[in-house]
C-alpha cells in the first residue's frame, strides 16, 4: 500500500534560517507529488506540485522542493524562512495511473518560526 | 478562483445522533472528497467521489456514509455520532486530470460530539 512519511512532527527556527522538511512515499510506479500548506486558521492550500519533468520544483512564497526518484523523497526547502511561514506542512503523493483518484497524505509537519 | 465551501464552521452534536456535514464547489469538478484531520495523523480519507451518485470508500469510511446527488454537492453523514468521530472535516474538489489535479479544500468543520 502506498504510504508518506514525514519524519519531522515539529521544527522550530529562527527568522532568516533555512528550511528542509523531508518527506518519502513508497510506491515504485509514476507519482504526482504535492505539498500543501495550513496557516493558523485557515484552509488548506497547494504550495507546489510535481508531475513530470524537472526534479526540481519552485512554488509560491519561496518555496521549492526537489524529486529524487532512486530516493523515493520529495524534500520541501526554503532558504530563508520568514515569521509568516508558520503553518503546517503536509506532503502528499497520488500514484499515477493508479486507477484511483485518491491522496496519501502524511501526518505532517509543524513549523514555528520565531521572530 | 475555485470556492470550496462547507456548511458549517463549528458543530456540536450528542452521541448518537445523526449529523449532516454539506460542502458545495463552484468549479464544476468531477471529484470530491472527504478527509478527517486529526493532530498527528494527519488527513485520513473517509469517502470520496468521482461522479455524481458515484462513491468509493477511502481509508476510514466505518460510522459514515456519503451522498452526492448533484455534480456540485457532497455530503457526509454520520448515523449515529459517537465521541471519536470528534475532529476536524475537510472537503475536497478535483478536476480530473490523470491524477495531475490539485485538490482544492474547503475551511473545515469542527465537529464536537458529547
Amino acid at each position: 500500500a502506498q504510504s508518506v512519511s514525514q519524519h519531522n512532527h515539529h521544527v522550530i527556527l529562527s527568522e532568516a534560517a533555512s528550511l528542509e522538511l523531508g518527506c518519502n512515499y513508497s510506491y515504485g510506479g509514476t507519482v504526482n507529488l504535492f505539498w500543501y500548506v495550513q496557516y493558523p486558521g485557515q484552509h488548506l492550500q497547494l504550495l507546489l506540485k510535481y508531475f513530470s519533468g524537472d526534479p526540481l520544483v519552485k512554488g509560491i512564497k519561496g518555496f521549492e522542493a526537489e524529486f529524487i526518484k532512486s530516493k523515493f523523497s520529495f524534500n520541501l526547502r526554503k532558504p530563508s524562512v520568514q515569521w509568516s511561514d508558520t503553518a503546517e506542512y503536509f506532503c502528499a503523493v497520488n500514484a499515477s495511473p493508479s486507477g484511483t483518484y485518491k491522496y496519501i497524505f502524511g501526518t505532517g509537519t509543524r513549523l514555528k518560526v520565531l521572530a | 478562483d475555485v470556492k470550496v465551501t462547507q456548511s458549517s464552521r463549528y458543530l456540536v452534536k450528542r452521541t448518537g445522533e445523526k449529523v449532516f456535514l454539506e460542502c458545495v464547489q463552484d468549479m464544476d469538478h468531477e471529484n470530491m472528497f472527504w478527509y478527517r484531520q486529526d493532530p498527528g495523523l494527519g488527513l485520513r480519507l473517509i469517502y470520496f467521489s468521482y461522479d455524481v451518485k458515484m462513491k468509493e470508500k477511502g481509508d476510514i469510511p466505518e460510522g459514515y456514509s456519503v451522498s452526492r446527488e448533484k455534480k456540485e454537492r457532497f455530503s457526509l453523514i454520520l448515523e449515529s455520532a459517537s465521541t471519536n468521530q470528534t475532529s476536524m472535516y475537510l472537503c475536497a474538489s478535483s478536476r480530473t486530470s490523470g491524477g495531475h489535479e490539485t485538490q482544492y479544500f474547503g475551511p473545515g468543520t469542527r465537529l464536537l460530539v458529547l
